[in-house]
């Protein structure tokens, strides 16, 4: 089983809302990723997790805060977002191997 | 020389084509190319990789063809299918320099566009 699940599929939040964003993979993957997506662009990578532990964050504004509860479970915490945050969030996980990376559906955010 | 420049920005062939997407790539430190497809409003979805001891990879109708000396590869769609129409992009990364996560270096992508 090669599944990232993400939820909600769509959100739509105002700017002074506070929403969160939640990934589950149960392949025993120790490594998972938050990556945003504008439309025609490729994935960018936000935040990366290794072992629970934050590994990356690619200078991502505060408005934006991880949480990986455990080893399966990844968040997303959103407030004081701006309109131009509003894209496609995608979550992914990658196994022992280090390579194989697995995306998620994603979640569509709009930021009114 | 983080970047990985891919080629072209979009394509249109017609069904049974072989339409053929190209990367390049300057950090020779990289070892991991994989491929992504993805569908409008989907996530992308792994397609095919290949590391750079082998000089092809073949799964069904996708190939990878991969030189290392002039720091490029390829994806090659056989017989392609209205249903292979998505946005295709290829990806480098250097597994050994991070502890346990890999970070994918991507290209800009290519919009795919198969016709009946």
């Amino acid at each position: 089983d090669t599944e990232v699940t993400q939820t909600p599929k769509h959100l739509v939040m105002g700017m002074t809302n506070k929403k969160s964003l939640k990934c589950e993979q149960h392949m025993g993957h120790r490594a998972m990723y938050w990556y945003k997506q504008k439309a025609k662009k490729p994935p960018e990578l936000m935040f990366v997790y290794s072992y629970e532990k934050l590994s990356i964050n690619e200078s991502v504004p505060s408005r934006f805060s991880p949480e990986c509860p455990n080893s399966s479970l990844l968040n997303l915490h959103l407030h004081a977002l701006q309109p131009e945050d509003s894209a496609l969030y995608l979550c992914a996980s990658s196994g022992l191997a280090w390579d194989e990376q697995f995306f998620g559906p994603g979640t569509r955010l709009t930021v009114l | 020389q983080q970047q990985v420049k891919q080629s072209p920005q979009s394509l249109i062939v017609q069904k049974g084509g072989i339409p053929i997407i190209n990367c390049a790539y300057e950090n020779t430190a990289f070892d991991y190319f994989p491929w992504y497809q993805q569908f409008p409003g989907k996530g992308p979805a792994l397609l095919i990789a290949i590391r750079p001891d082998v000089s092809e990879k073949k799964e069904g109708r996708f190939t990878i063809s991969f030189n290392k000396s002039a720091k490029q590869f390829s994806l090659h769609i056989m017989d392609s299918q209205p249903g292979d129409s998505a946005t295709y992009f290829c990806a480098a990364s250097n597994r050994g320099v991070n502890g346990g996560y890999n970070k994918l270096i991507f290209g800009a992508g290519t919009r795919l566009a198969v016709h009946p």
